[in-house]
């Protein structure tokens, strides 16, 4: 059974920093491109950034390009977004995606 | 940026019904798009990609077709576990984009 499980989201103050994680498993990780998409509340679904299977290569949406930083670790299992400089418009719930599957994402809230 | 529009936005149909979701693309994306189911608090599930082929497990009253810039997400017979929020994803080129999504109520 394939799953992906984030973590790593919480309250944070405008211009902090934050870092989520996602743990797979039920599929060979290295085989998929993995992205995050995030879901502000009670608006529509954003693509935010992807990374290729072997990490060599990354795409940003404007809007978090310079801000934040996809990653992952193939002998982990595991996908990373680290977020820095945090803005209000930030605040949503992060979706770990890849291989057709969605984790059941990860509330951040930026807010003083 | 490519821009995806769906329509309607919203639609009222009854169990039983036949259900057609269109996607529009800014600029031809050939058939790199995706269809998406979300229910309430939950998150989405794939039900479509490549535009037509059917995501495993997936009942087969849903299907999809289009190519280039028209799309189309078809419900054969609604049934009341597909109320939901549908969205269609284009991934031809970066950024990748939403449609704005389509909620499917009961009439």
């Amino acid at each position: 059974e394939v799953q992906l499980v984030e973590s790593g989201g919480g309250l944070v103050q405008p211009g902090g920093s934050l870092r989520l994680s996602c743990a797979a498993s039920g599929f060979t990780f290295s085989n998929y491109w993995m992205s995050w998409v995030r879901q502000a509340p009670g608006k529509g679904l954003e693509w935010v950034a992807n990374i290729k299977k072997d990490g060599n290569e990354k795409n940003y949406v404007d809007s978090v390009r310079g801000r934040f930083t996809i990653s992952r670790d193939n002998a982990e299992s595991s996908l990373c977004l680290q977020m820095n400089t945090l803005r209000a418009e930030d605040t949503a719930v992060y979706y770990c995606v890849g291989a057709g599957y969605w984790g059941q994402g990860t509330l951040v809230t930026v807010s003083s | 940026d490519i821009q995806m529009t769906q329509s309607p936005s919203s639609l009222s149909a009854s169990v039983g019904d036949r259900v057609t979701i269109t996607c529009r693309a800014s600029q031809g994306i050939r058939n790199d798009l995706e269809w998406f189911q979300q229910k309430p608090g939950k998150a989405p599930k794939r039900l479509i990609y490549a535009a037509s082929t059917l995501q495993s497990g997936v009942p087969s009253r849903f299907s999809g077709s289009g190519s280039g810039t028209e799309f189309t997400l078809t419900i054969s017979s609604l049934q009341p576990e597909d109320f939901a929020t549908y969205y269609c994803l284009q991934h031809n080129s970066y950024p990748w984009t939403f449609g704005q999504g389509t909620k499917v109520e009961i009439k």
